[in-house]
């Protein structure tokens, strides 16, 4: 195990309503990345959150926000849910440290369903 | 043309086959290179970093190709436990952004 989890597991939730996802980054680590997942894809970068400051944004429409407390843990909100938005989200965290390109260790995911 | 690009497949090999996969990218930037695996319904994980003299481990090779923008996994005596989705990473700059493809469906039958 990584470490990383995720609340919650699983959610459903109607198309207009808001979403918040929950991730505890691994002890040590100082950086959150969240990455959207669909069926039979691979994950897609939405942001990454270092020492509680955006560091890097995908191409997510603003309704994607996030925030990074100052354990390091980390939320993902999404606004104004579309159907597109059903995916598994993954949170990945890691030790950025200079010169390194750290290794990401993901966490179980929360399957979003928008109905 | 999409960053990273990998065929889906599936691949479905017999035990003890070797399989190679390939992957290309688009970005003649990209700095680092990996392979992740990710089991049904799991978080992907990482199998091994890719660098330019290659590299082994046990059963799998990785190898990267910087002037093609191309990277290959081969991996030989395939395990039934070795069915999963291979996905093929790039970090493409020093934000930690990593850009993955669509992953290769590797199926191994007894």
């Amino acid at each position: 195990e990584t470490g990383v989890t995720q609340s919650p597991t699983h959610l459903i939730k109607t198309r207009g309503q808001q979403v918040t996802l929950r991730c505890s980054s691994q002890s040590g680590h100082n950086t959150v990345s969240w990455y959207q997942q669909a069926l039979g894809q691979g994950p897609q970068f939405i942001f990454q959150y270092y020492r509680e400051e955006e560091n890097g944004r995908g191409n997510f429409p603003p309704r994607f926000s996030g925030l990074q407390f100052p354990n390091y843990s980390s939320e993902l909100n999404v606004n104004a849910l579309e159907l597109d938005d059903s995916a598994l989200y993954l949170c990945a965290s890691s030790l950025v440290a200079s010169g390194r390109t750290p290794e990401q260790f993901f966490g179980p995911g929360t399957r979003l369903t928008v109905l | 043309r999409k960053e990273v690009e990998q065929d889906p497949g599936p691949f479905n090999v017999p035990e003890g086959a070797t399989v190679a996969f390939n992957c290309t990218y688009s970005n003649s930037a990209s700095q680092s290179f990996f392979w992740y695996r990710q089991d049904c319904r799991k978080e992907p994980k990482l199998l091994m970093s890719v660098y330019s003299s290659g590299n082994e481990d046990g059963r799998f090779t990785a190898q990267l190709n910087r002037a093609s923008q191309y990277i290959s996994l081969l991996i030989r005596d395939s395990k039934l436990s070795d069915s999963a989705t291979y996905l093929c990473v790039v970090n493409s700059g020093n934000t930690g952004k990593l850009i993955f493809g669509q992953g290769t469906t590797l199926q191994v039958k007894p």
